[in-house]
């Protein structure tokens, strides 16, 4: 595996529904972030994670639900979803210079997304 | 006003063609540029960092003017492999993404 994973890389649910996002990153990097991508919208960040711990969370309804177990896996977990959640949900991460500070961004390596429709 | 603006376009230009792409940001304290690529239903790749010097990768040319907040971006002797969604990326404590500028190259 290299890079960065997502699974599933399609998913479809009904608004009851409860589902996760997994994202593993083979980088070996310190830093992993949630973004969404709507269309014709730009990418808006969600969450960040830098050695674990969430470094931000840009005002996402708590419908959404992060999770970072190590360094190298991100969750992101759904309930009670709307049909405007439906989007491109994308994982990246980064080798941050300043773990922890959110100003010392470096290249992001994003995975292939999962492609979210809420009935 | 936007913190990144970038014309949607598409910008359609023939094979060989030069085009630029330009991206202003709002926030004077911005600390570092990027344009990332974007291919169809693909996820975003680092194209290239900028640099206040400016910097060249090959075809491409990446400039920043921080006094009039503008980042831009020119690509020389396009190829039908440059057609792709060009996004500036703008790192202001955190990173801030434009829409995208919708390059297609033509035969």
């Amino acid at each position: 595996e290299t890079g960065v994973t997502q699974t599933p890389r399609h998913l479809v649910m009904g608004m009851t529904n409860k589902k996760s996002l997994k994202c593993e990153q083979h980088l070996g990097h310190n830093a992993m972030y949630w973004y969404k991508q709507s269309a014709k919208k730009p990418l808006e960040l969600m969450f960040v994670y830098s050695l674990e711990e969430r470094v931000e969370n840009n005002s996402v309804p708590s419908r959404f639900s992060p999770e970072c177990p190590n360094s190298s896996h991100l969750f992101l977990h759904l309930h009670t979803l709307q049909p405007e959640d439906s989007a491109l949900y994308l994982c990246a991460s980064s080798q941050d210079r300043l773990a922890g500070q959110a100003s010392s961004y470096n290249e992001q390596f994003f995975g292939p997304g999962t492609r979210l429709t809420v009935l | 006003r936007k913190e990144v603006e970038q014309d949607p376009g598409p910008f359609n230009v023939p094979e060989g063609a030069t085009v630029a792409f330009n991206c202003t940001y709002s926030n004077s304290a911005s600390q570092s540029f990027f344009w990332y690529r974007q291919d169809c239903r693909k996820e975003p790749k680092l194209l290239m960092s900028v640099y206040s010097s400016g910097n060249e990768d090959g075809r491409f040319t990446a400039q920043l003017n921080r006094a009039s907040q503008y980042i831009s971006l020119l690509i020389r002797d396009s190829k039908l492999s440059d057609s792709a969604t060009y996004l500036c990326v703008v790192n202001t404590d955190k990173l801030i993404f434009g829409t995208g500028t919708r390059l297609q190259v033509f035969p």
